[in-house]
């Protein structure tokens, strides 16, 4: 069980606007910045989004993310083909003093 | 560019020990935080534990508090993780990570492949 849930899989075709969510607590979610992180089967996770909305350079602008409260979410525009992934939620716990993850989300495109 | 390189993973029995290493290149090693995160197969992502830039904050898992310990070789840009008492739920594929903070922990920007570990009899 993880401290922060993401539904367990989420599909579109391609080109729909798809959205991955990330429920925590007041320790976590709502006081620190979230990131998301994406893995393609038998890779390292590579990092998406930090400070909860902010992209690393080379990540492309299809993906966006926003926090409010308590959850986060993370948004695939124009999906395609190479967007199927697991995608994870990870935020500094204050009660843990730890990362947490989310359980990962599975995005499959049909 | 940015490498860590993970070893010392391997088969080991109940109760044993391993320590796994991660070689880093491409920054400025003492500068950041540097994290542990495990995965076992088929499931998701789950932090070890995390040490800052210079050593001083160092968190743990509770699963793995008091068994596991990390530690850092500024001078040879290396980070580990020393592992005892090991048991079946440790098995997993062990990942390093860079944190784009020095102190404060912002998030992992750069991973490494991974170093598997296996705890059987």
């Amino acid at each position: 069980q993880s401290v922060l849930t993401q539904p367990p899989s989420v599909s579109g075709t391609p080109g729909q606007r798809v959205t991955i969510s990330c429920s925590g607590s007041s320790s976590n979610i709502g006081t620190n910045s979230v990131t998301w992180y994406q893995q393609f089967p038998g890779t390292a996770p590579k990092l998406l989004i930090y400070s909860s909305n902010q992209r690393p350079s080379g990540v492309s602008d299809r993906f966006s993310a926003s926090r409010s409260g308590t959850s986060a979410s993370l948004a695939i525009s124009g999906l395609q083909s190479e967007n199927e992934a697991d995608y994870y939620c990870a935020v500094w716990d204050d009660s843990l003093n730890g990362w947490v993850f989310g359980g990962g989300t599975k995005v499959t495109v049909l | 560019e940015v490498l860590l390189l993970e070893s010392g993973g391997g088969l080991v029995q109940p109760g044993g020990s391993l320590r796994l290493s991660c070689a880093a290149s491409g920054f400025s090693f003492g500068t950041y935080a540097m994290t542990w995160v495990r995965q076992a197969a088929g499931k998701g992502l789950e932090w070890v534990a995390n040490m800052n830039g210079s050593g001083e904050r160092i968190h743990y898992a509770d699963s793995v508090k008091g068994r596991f310990t990390i530690s850092r070789d500024n001078a040879k840009s290396t980070l580990y993780l020393q592992m005892n008492s090991l048991r079946a739920e440790d098995t997993a594929l062990y990942y390093c990570a860079k944190d784009m903070g020095g102190y404060y922990f912002y998030g992992m920007d750069a991973w490494g492949q991974g170093t598997a570990v296996t705890v059987s009899s």
